[in-house]
């Protein structure tokens, strides 16, 4: 079955600092990549989305990701981040086929500190 | 243009009583997921509607249950409501065949 493994449940890191969030996917077929972003007591919101084409994505916010077909991973930076970048990260995939649904990490906080 | 809207936005409610959570999508959009995020067990997909059909559904009981009407609008029921039921429930819509949902902000159920 498809999953999506997002190993750090916790990432702290000073104001302006890089950041990289780490999401690795198991798949044998083609798939769809996503990052959302959830804000405390907010739904989600789609930061970015690789569906083919070049591997390098970049979103909202700054923010960008890049796909590793080999490395089956999709991680997720920002050159500088901000107090207000503080929030839940959700990296998620549609496996390639007839179904559109969307399986999500386990998430990883981003708390960034000044 | 106006989100994904859910109602209502907090509900609390019995062990055992019945709750119907809704959503209206984006305007245009066909497709309705619903998510169940509660603590400590993430985002689990429940159910996709398309065009008024149920197309896919996740692990869960029969007692979580759903519709879309005409108008694209879905409602999620749950029967017999259990402790482990407290979570926020998130709706998303979509095109159909695009990828990449608009989410709307939630409910927060809470059963006591």
């Amino acid at each position: 079955a498809q999953s999506v493994t997002q190993l750090d449940s916790q990432v702290p890191v000073f104001e302006e600092a890089p950041v990289e969030l780490r999401c690795n996917y198991s798949s044998s077929v083609s798939v769809y990549l996503f990052w959302y972003v959830q804000y405390p007591n907010q739904g989600l919101q789609l930061l970015l989305k690789y569906l083919s084409g070049s591997t390098l994505v970049k979103g909202i916010n700054g923010f960008e990701a890049e796909f590793n077909k080999s490395q089956t991973s999709f991680h997720l930076r920002k050159p500088s981040v901000h107090i207000s970048d503080t929030a839940e990260y959700f990296c998620a995939v549609i496996p390639g086929g007839a179904t559109n649904k969307l399986i999500f990490g386990t998430g990883t906080l981003l708390a960034v500190q000044p | 243009e106006a989100g994904v809207t859910q109602s209502p936005t907090h509900l609390i409610k019995t062990r055992g009583q019945q709750v119907t959570l809704r959503c209206s999508p984006i305007s245009g959009h066909t497709s309705v997921y619903w998510y169940q995020q509660a603590l400590g067990l993430g985002l689990q997909f429940l159910l996709w509607y398309d065009e008024g059909e149920e197309r896919n559904r996740g692990n869960f009981p029969p007692r979580f249950s759903g519709r879309q009407f005409p108008n694209y609008s879905s409602e999620l029921n749950v029967n017999a409501l259990e402790l482990e039921d407290s979570a926020l429930y998130l709706c998303a819509s979509s095109l159909r065949d695009t990828y990449g949902y608009t989410f709307g902000s939630g409910t927060r159920l809470t059963v006591v």
